[in-house]
């Protein structure tokens, strides 16, 4: 199947910094990708979709000026965690479908974020 | 929106024993369903999907079912081994904008002792 990396696997930072966290298909062009957060023992939740040359769309109650999203090629999308704070602190995971418009997603292997 | 209803939220069953997972969806325009496996730490990973035009489809020792008149479907693990122990996710897609946004069940922990 298609892959999907992420980096880094784990951060722990400073309240008030901020985080980048990298998701790129490695084996394939991903137009859209999408952003999810997980808490402890909680199902995905999705945070936005993010759209190759052009702005994401961010899921009702997700701050745009927190949580920066860039898609900049066609593999690789950034999300950037701007001014953390510990309630911030969760799994954040990447998809993508492996063809445009596919129903398949993959996934990536997710970034365990702690926020001291 | 797509909803998803997922059951139980915990299973444990004995080692080769069969292990049966229910969802139902709320869109009946809904046309894949994928199941998804989710260990400690990781990202969820695909083990098998279903398509609407297909009632039920087999993997080895995973099945899924699906149900349109009733809008649900189900996986079955069949002499589920230890290593089968972690989270399961079903999915029913919501179609926006040319994309495929799945939306989760709430998961179901799957515990098998050996």
């Amino acid at each position: 199947g298609a892959v999907v990396s992420q980096h880094p696997s784990w951060v722990i930072c400073k309240s008030g910094t901020s985080v980048k966290i990298e998701c790129r298909s490695l084996d394939f062009q991903a137009t859209t990708m999408f952003w999810y957060r997980q808490f402890p023992k909680q199902s995905l939740m999705l945070m936005a979709t993010s759209n190759e040359g052009s702005k994401a769309t961010y899921e009702q109650g997700v701050e745009k000026d927190k949580f920066l999203i860039n898609h900049a090629s066609l593999t690789l999308s950034t999300l950037t965690v701007t001014s953390a704070h510990p309630e911030d602190s969760s799994f954040y995971i990447c998809s993508a479908p492996w063809l445009a418009g596919a129903a398949e997603q993959f996934f990536g292997p997710g970034t365990r974020l702690t926020v001291l | 929106g797509e909803n998803v209803e997922q059951h139980p939220s915990t299973l444990s069953v004995q080692e080769g024993d069969s292990a049966v997972i229910k969802c139902t969806y709320s869109d009946s325009a809904s046309n894949y369903f994928p199941w998804y496996k989710q260990e400690l730490g990781k990202g969820p990973q695909l083990i098998i999907d279903i398509r609407s035009n297909v009632g039920e489809k087999k993997d080895q020792r995973i099945a899924v079912t699906l149900n349109k008149t009733a809008k649900h479907f189900s996986l079955h693990i069949t002499e589920t081994q230890p290593e089968d122990s972690a989270v399961y996710f079903c999915a029913a897609p919501g179609a926006s904008g040319g994309s495929y946004i799945p939306t989760f069940g709430r998961g179901t922990s799957l515990i098998v002792h050996p």
